[in-house]
């Protein structure tokens, strides 16, 4: 019983398309976040929601655009793919933003833009 | 502007051989440094340290975090080859949201 998940796992696509992933968490968190993972293994911050409400949002291109339908999912999409988005997109969850509170990461999305 | 640093950047070593891998950091209010580990897939969890000088330990891995000198350390003894693996550290510094700055992680490789 997967504890953070996310689709698809892997995404090839063209430059200029658009793309969405998503992730849900069943640990019923309030807390979820995207990181992206780049080539050379560096996580970063792109969002955070609580409880569907937007509470980090690192300075990102306005082409990426995640939603939280209801606290459990948060989906990222992509308008206008480019090339240098091409990375593993990590989504998270952690109980809160305490400094005690874990997160926990989904298995990641590897998407390749050619 | 927060930053996490960590050292080696990769490291190579042998079945049975200790090894001490560090992360040193720079944040306002620092609240909570983490370590993961990740192979193929997701970073898993490892360790959360609060305080100076309690040691975490789980198996063969240990941790400890010095907040005067702003840096910790992850152990881990009498390696094996699963442990091979990007070891991340992160930190929670003030912003009340969160919010974890990465280092570049370390690469261990560890052969029979």
């Amino acid at each position: 019983d997967t504890a953070v998940s996310q689709t698809p796992k892997y995404l090839v696509t063209q430059m200029g398309n658009d793309k969405s992933i998503k992730c849900e968490q069943n640990l019923g968190h309030d807390t979820m976040y995207w990181y992206k993972q780049d080539s050379k293994k560096f996580l970063k911050i792109m969002f955070s929601y609580n409880n569907k409400e937007l509470i980090i949002n690192e300075t990102v291109p306005n082409r990426f655009s995640p939603k939280s339908p209801d606290k459990a999912h948060l989906n990222l999409h992509i308008n206008s793919l480019e090339l240098g988005d091409s990375a593993v997109y990590f989504c998270a969850s952690s109980r809160g933003q305490g400094r005690t509170d874990t997160q926990y990461f989904g298995p990641g999305t590897r998407l390749t833009v050619l | 502007e927060d930053k996490v640093v960590q050292s080696p950047l990769s490291l190579v070593v042998h079945e049975g051989d200790t090894v001490t891998l560090n992360c040193s950091y720079e944040v306002t209010n620092f609240r909570s440094l983490l370590w993961y580990k990740q192979e193929k897939k997701a970073p898993t969890f490892l360790f959360m340290l609060t305080s100076s000088g309690i040691e975490k330990k789980s198996g063969r891995l240990s941790s400890i975090l010095d907040k005067k000198e702003l840096f910790s350390i992850l152990n881990i003894t009498a390696t094996q080859t699963g442990d091979s693996a990007i070891y991340l550290c992160a930190v929670q510094g003030s912003s009340n949201t969160g919010k974890l700055i990465f280092g570049q992680g370390t690469t261990l490789q560890v052969k029979p």
